[in-house]
This record gives C-alpha cells, sequence and structure tokens, in this order.
C-alpha cells in the first residue's frame, strides 16, 4: 500500500459521457500530480497541483478538467472525449513539488484503467 | 526535448539468473535519479532515489549504481525469482526544475 488510492479502477464511457476520476491520498503529501500512460509510451505529466493551487498544466486538451478542493483529495473530470484518450490514469502525491523536499519522490496510486468507446 | 531512455524494453530470463538494465539520461543540469518498481496492476513503488556520481544503493537482491558524468545508472537483479517480475521506470530530476520526467521502463518477466 502506497497510501494513495484511486476509484474507479476501471472506467469505460462513450463519448458524450462525462465522467470523473478520483484520487486521494494518506500521506500528509502538499501536491499532487496526474499522469497519463498510454500504450508503448512513457508516463506523461498532465497536471500538478501543489497546495491546491495548479502549477503545471502540460499542455493538455480542455475535455480533461482538474479539481484539488484540498491536499489531500485530486479529481479529473472528463468529458466529450476521444477512443485515443484511453489509457492508464495515475495519481501521485509528494511531500511538495520543490526538489529539496526528498528529491520528489513520488507516491503512486494503482490507476484507473479508461476506455472510450 | 530531453529525454530518458531505457533498455532493453523487456526481459525474459530463468529463475534464478542475474540480470541488469539501462536508464540514460541528460547529464547537464542533473539533480537526482528515481527508479521505481511497478508490478501489474498494483501501484508504482519507490527503490531508489540516487543523487551523487558513483552512487550505490541496495536493497535485498535488487541494487544499483549512478554515473552522472556519462549520464547513466543501471538497476542489477541478483538470483532473479518469478516475484521480481514487474516493470522497472527510471526517472530524473533535473536541478532547479521540479518535475520528474520518465522513462519507457523496462518490463522483466522470470520465469519459474
Amino acid at each position: 500500500e502506497t497510501g494513495v488510492t484511486q476509484t474507479p479502477r476501471h472506467l469505460v464511457m462513450g463519448m458524450t459521457n462525462k465522467k470523473s476520476l478520483k484520487c486521494e491520498q494518506h500521506l500528509g503529501h502538499n501536491a499532487m500530480y496526474w499522469y497519463k500512460q498510454s500504450a508503448k509510451k512513457p508516463l506523461e505529466l498532465m497536471f500538478v497541483y501543489n497546495f491546491k493551487e495548479q502549477t503545471e498544466n502540460n499542455s493538455v486538451p480542455s475535455r480533461f478538467s482538474p479539481e484539488c478542493p484540498n491536499s489531500s483529495h485530486l479529481f479529473l473530470h472528463l468529458h466529450t472525449l476521444q477512443p485515443e484518450d484511453s489509457a492508464l490514469y495515475l495519481c501521485a502525491s509528494s511531500q511538495g513539488t520543490q526538489p529539496t523536499r526528498n528529491y520528489n519522490e513520488q507516491f503512486f496510486g494503482p490507476g484507473t484503467r479508461l476506455t472510450v468507446l | 526535448i530531453l529525454n530518458v531512455e531505457q533498455s532493453p524494453q523487456s526481459l525474459h530470463v530463468q529463475e534464478g539468473d542475474s540480470t541488469n538494465f539501462t536508464c540514460s539520461f541528460p547529464s547537464s543540469n542533473f539533480y537526482a535519479l528515481h527508479w521505481y518498481r511497478w508490478e501489474t496492476a498494483k501501484s508504482p513503488e519507490a527503490l531508489f532515489v540516487m543523487t551523487l556520481n558513483g552512487d550505490e544503493k541496495k536493497k535485498g537482491r535488487i541494487s544499483a549504481t549512478l554515473n552522472t558524468k556519462e549520464g547513466y545508472s543501471y538497476l542489477y537483479i541478483k538470483g532473479s525469482q518469478p516475484e521480481d517480475s514487474a516493470t522497472y521506470l527510471c526517472a530524473w530530476l533535473v536541478y532547479a526544475g521540479n518535475m520528474l520526467t520518465f522513462g519507457g521502463g523496462t518490463r522483466l518477466m522470470v520465469k519459474p
């Protein structure tokens, strides 16, 4: 157990649906991240929140909308997705985003496997 | 674009074999190199954080070395066991940056 949970673990949605992914960390961390892993590609950073403020948006399409109501919870709201958005979405947390905070060691959830039909 | 490369992409070994794989990263502005172990259907878990040239870290049968001047790290597994089957990821942290750049991973499969 890494102390980071994600729900749901699997999600199938149509292109017109709206759904949300949820992440929760029980580690007292201040930074949270969304990553995407597509088949045969490295982990791609999508969004970073530090103390509930978004600090990175890695050119992610607006059909992905993150929300961070507090330092322990992170959501990814999905709407009008495309089939190419099918991937594994991983959430992670760290003490902070400064490299001096334990070299930004990140703790990951198990991911949500998303399939867009 | 500054890439992190891992080789090989996948590796099949027999139980008891020792194995090693490579992570290559840009040598400029190096701050830290992370290794993660990722079992199927589980969360990636941190193995090592390496910061100094010549660093060697060990956890049980797994060890890692770091060469920041030439930009590579090796991960070694001695006497592989089926439970070592996983994807091993490395991630590079640039000096004064705050985001990890991940390699594509090496998928290890150990046959009993």
